[in-house]
């Protein structure tokens, strides 16, 4: 166990529709990462926060928005959505934005399946 | 663009070291070799990292090329819980990681 938690894991919707995928990091992380992973693509960086704000953008696309609370748990947006989205989406945390080990070492939740029909 | 080159599967016998490969031949002097594993479809797992000496953790072993253009994971009894997905990643601008594809490790009994 990591210490991140995602709700929910599993998720089936239709297309065109709007879901928001949580994510709590580890107690003390002040930086949360959003990934998604399709069976074709493997793990892609889509977005960074720390503490709040905007880090780092990845391939995340115009439809998906995130956003990072004062509590430090964070919410993935994804919305019109198409087939091509489902997959798994994994949040991570980590203690700072950057640097070396410990505080640089990102740890992944058990990630929430996405399934798009 | 790759940062990171990985066979795409292995085998190893279970109790045998297991040495999964990595080349990074594009890293520059300050960027770190992470390695993770990722079991089934469950959440990327921290394995070891390292910049330019040998690293050893409960879990592996990180050898690193003097050029430091490629480095070796080395799990040293490979049991049947090691089969995974494992990742060498360097990051990129920041802490933003990328993964590739990753050699599929398989440990046959």
């Amino acid at each position: 166990d990591s210490g991140v938690t995602q709700t929910p894991k599993h998720l089936i919707t239709a297309t065109g529709q709007r879901v928001t995928l949580r994510c709590s990091p580890r107690s003390g992380d002040l930086s949360v990462y959003w990934y998604q992973q399709s069976l074709d693509q493997g793990l892609q960086f889509l977005i960074q926060y720390y503490n709040g704000e905007e880090r780092a953008k990845g391939n995340i696309l115009e439809r998906f928005s995130a956003q990072q609370f004062p509590d430090l748990h964070s919410e993935l947006n994804l919305s019109s959505l198409e087939l091509g989205d489902s997959a798994l989406y994994f949040c991570a945390s980590s203690v700072a934005a950057s640097g070396r080990y410990p505080r640089g070492t990102q740890y992944f939740g058990p990630g929430t399946r996405l399934l798009v029909l | 663009d790759a940062k990171t080159t990985q066979p795409t599967s292995m085998d190893c016998a279970e109790g045998r070291a297991a040495n999964l490969p990595c080349n990074h031949s594009t890293i520059s002097g300050n960027e770190y070799v992470y390695w993770y594993r990722q079991i089934h479809s469950q959440g990327p797992q921290y394995i070891i990292h390292g910049l330019k000496n040998n690293e050893t953790n409960e879990m592996a072993s990180l050898i690193i090329t003097e050029d430091r253009k490629s480095s070796t994971l080395i799990l040293p009894h490979a049991t049947l819980r090691d089969t995974a997905v494992y990742y060498c990643i360097v990051r990129v601008a920041g802490n933003q990681f990328y993964f590739g594809t990753g050699t599929s490790l398989t440990v046959i009994p």
